[in-house]
């Protein structure tokens, strides 16, 4: 079945230090791809998305590029800011009988100190 | 815009005794979906509802899970008898239709404590 793996964590960076949160997945067809963040105490936002191989989803600073050779949906900021520290979700949506349905992985714990 | 609100946000109950979740969607959003959240890990559907249908239940427990989605509009989600392994965040999410690419909204979540 589907499936979406993230880097372990969780990661502490510095304000203004480069991200890079790691995931890669496992689908039988060609699904969209997601990142949601979930801020202390509120519900997951979706944070950016693409739809199909080579799109590059963006959103405040945030980026990921759909790469289907490597299976693969990184999320990267080039600074970061205190106000980044969250728990961010890939996750991905595929069709057929899963239509609309999501599979998250596991979360990775972001923590910025200024 | 309201988002999708859910109640209670805290519930703690014993072992054995039922519990209900009420989640009210986003006005005009015919696909309602709950997941399931264990601490450190990301949400499993549970249910999938376009309109007042049950289009993809088959990862509830059906023994002691139930769902409901009267009129298309609010749902409820009930455990009878909860048991321990029950304690976790339960979230209700809503989009505009089931389109793959289209946008889940999510509540706040209801977490509960099964003692």
């Amino acid at each position: 079945g589907d499936s979406v793996t993230q880097m372990e964590g969780p990661v502490t960076l510095s304000e203004e230090a480069f991200l890079t949160i790691n995931c890669t997945y496992t689908a039988t067809g060609y699904p969209s791809l997601f990142w949601y963040v979930q801020y202390p105490g509120e519900g997951l936002q979706l944070l950016l998305k693409a739809t199909k191989a080579d799109d590059k989803g963006s959103n405040k600073g945030f980026e990921a590029t759909y790469r289907k050779e490597t299976t693969s949906f990184h999320l990267e900021k080039g600074s970061v800011q205190v106000s980044d520290s969250a728990v961010y979700f890939c996750a991905l949506s595929e069709g057929g009988t899963s239509y609309g349905k999501l599979t998250f992985g596991q979360g990775t714990i972001l923590t910025v100190h200024p | 815009e309201a988002g999708v609100v859910q109640s209670p946000r805290y519930k703690i109950i014993e072992k054995k005794q039922p519990v209900a979740f009420w989640c009210n969607p986003i006005s005009g959003h015919n696909t309602l979906y709950w997941y399931l959240q264990n601490l450190g890990q990301g949400p499993e559907l549970l249910i999938r509802y376009e309109n007042e249908e049950a289009v993809d239940d088959s990862q509830l427990p059906k023994d002691r899970f139930s769902a409901e989605r009267l009129k298309g509009v609010d749902s409820t989600l009930k455990i009878q008898p909860a048991e321990l392994g029950d304690s976790a965040v339960y979230l209700c999410a809503s989009s505009l239709t089931s389109g793959g690419t289209d946008t889940q909204y999510f509540g706040p979540g209801t977490r509960l404590t099964v003692l």
